[in-house]
């Protein structure tokens, strides 16, 4: 069964600084992996989707990378703003299935 | 305006009532999901489906149930069987299975 751990679980960083996110995964036999971000009482935002045949997805200032071999994906964040302040989440889907499995997330606060 | 509505944004509801959310989309895609969200937890998911007028049951399926009688809308209903049914519940909807999921903006149920 997949399990998907994201850690550190906070992380607070001043302006400007680059910084990278990790999350991990148990099953290596999945489809793809998906980013998102929360913010405080809304839903879900895409952003960046990795296939397994993909190594890496950049969209703006954002990079995410993808090691089935190891069970990792990061997602680097360049620049950051304080408006990137949010909780944000990795998916993996499940081995076999398009079902997808969360972590808990990584609450990110960029200071002023 | 294309998009994932889910009403209302806020529910209450007493112990014991059966209470349906709803989820529209306007993507044209085929396949619906339901996920809960409690506090420190990872989304969960409860019910998908991947076309009309057919439905799988996810990961915490007891206590709710789905139909799925039109592309567009796939309501959810928690019943009064659910034990813990407070909790903010994520509608997400994608072109097909393992496919990059899109989230609404979420229904905040609260059952006393």
């Amino acid at each position: 069964k997949q399990e998907v751990t994201q850690i550190p679980a906070a992380l607070s960083v001043p302006e400007g600084e680059n910084l990278v996110l990790n999350c991990s995964f148990t099953d290596s036999a999945i489809y793809n992996l998906q980013w998102f971000r929360q913010d405080p009482g809304k839903g879900l935002t895409s952003l960046l989707l990795i296939q397994s045949s993909q190594r890496e997805q950049t969209s703006g200032r954002l990079n995410a990378s993808l090691d089935k071999s190891s069970g990792r994906s990061t997602l680097y964040i360049a620049a950051s703003q304080p408006g990137d302040s949010a909780t944000y989440l990795c998916a993996a889907t499940q081995g076999g299935s398009e079902k997808l499995v969360f972590g808990k997330g990584t609450k990110l606060t960029v200071n002023p | 305006d294309g998009g994932i509505t889910q009403s209302p944004k806020y529910l209450f509801r007493k112990e014991g009532q059966n209470v349906t959310l709803s989820c529209e989309q306007n993507l044209n895609h085929d396949a619906m999901y339901w996920y809960r969200q409690d506090p420190g937890q990872g989304l969960r998911l409860i019910y998908y489906s991947q076309i009309v007028n057919d439905f799988q049951k996810g990961d915490i399926a007891e206590g709710y149930s789905v139909s799925r009688e039109k592309k567009e809308s796939f309501p959810l209903t928690v019943t009064s069987a659910q034990k813990n049914p407070t909790a903010f519940y994520l509608c997400a909807t994608s072109v097909q299975g393992a496919h990059e999921q899109y989230f609404g903006p979420g229904t905040r149920l609260t059952v006393t």
